[in-house]
């Protein structure tokens, strides 16, 4: 069975800061995806990033950057020099091949000017 | 782009009422399921489907009713309403499962008095 967890409830930074996301991941299967999603105030929710688990590369996108380690099973994500339109609740989700979707229970960062 | 698009946006039943939950989306998608958020939980999954015609279980089934007629329509069906089923609904989509993201409706707002 595959397993999301997001231990951090609630991370509260002040503007500029850098923060860290932490995902750990549980899989039996050598080939799965693994997801980022915010969900701002407003409530949709929006896709930011996809990894597959041969692809071990970190990835950076502007001011986000994610580290995959197969090794300790995380997929973190940071966000650096945080700004307040960043605030927002963050879901790491995993799925196995041709599986559905599981979600951790998510982490609200939230930043102050 | 309408993408995936859920009606109504927000709805208040009594108990022991029925309704039906609106999905649909333009993007030619095989995969569609349904999530539910509840303050705490993340998202879980109720039903999901692999084409027309076909669906499944997912995490929290009970008390739920889906169908899947057409590529486009995903249909959730509250079949008596009880106050644990006030949350918050998300409709999803994606060309595959597992393998790519998924592309979420705005989500219904669902409360049971």
């Amino acid at each position: 069975a595959q397993k999301v967890t997001q231990a951090q409830t609630e991370i509260s930074v002040v503007e500029k800061e850098d923060v860290t996301l932490d995902c750990v991941y549980e899989t039996r299967d050598t080939t799965y995806y693994l997801f980022w999603y915010k969900q701002p105030p407003s409530g949709e929710l929006v896709f930011l990033i996809r990894r597959n688990s041969f692809d071990e590369q970190n990835e950076i996108s502007g001011r986000y950057s994610w580290n995959f380690q197969k090794s300790t099973s995380s997929f973190n994500f940071t966000i650096t020099a945080s700004q307040v339109v960043d605030s927002a609740v963050y879901f790491c989700a995993l799925s196995e091949e041709y599986s559905t979707l599981t979600f951790g229970k998510g982490t609200m960062l939230l930043v102050s000017p | 782009n309408a993408g995936v698009t859920q009606t109504p946006k927000f709805q208040v039943l009594k108990t022991g009422q029925s309704m039906t939950l609106q999905c649909a989306q333009d993007m030619n998608h095989e995969y569609m399921s349904w999530y539910r958020q509840d303050p705490g939980m993340g998202l879980r999954l109720i039903h999901y489907s692999v084409g027309a015609g076909i669906t499944d279980q997912g995490e929290v089934p009970n008390g739920y009713n889906v169908s899947r007629s057409t590529t486009e329509d995903f249909p959730l069906r509250l079949l008596s309403a009880a106050p644990s089923q006030t949350s918050v609904y998300f409709c999803a989509s994606s060309s595959r499962t597992g393998a790519t993201e998924a592309f979420f409706g705005q989500g219904t707002r669902l409360t049971v008095v």
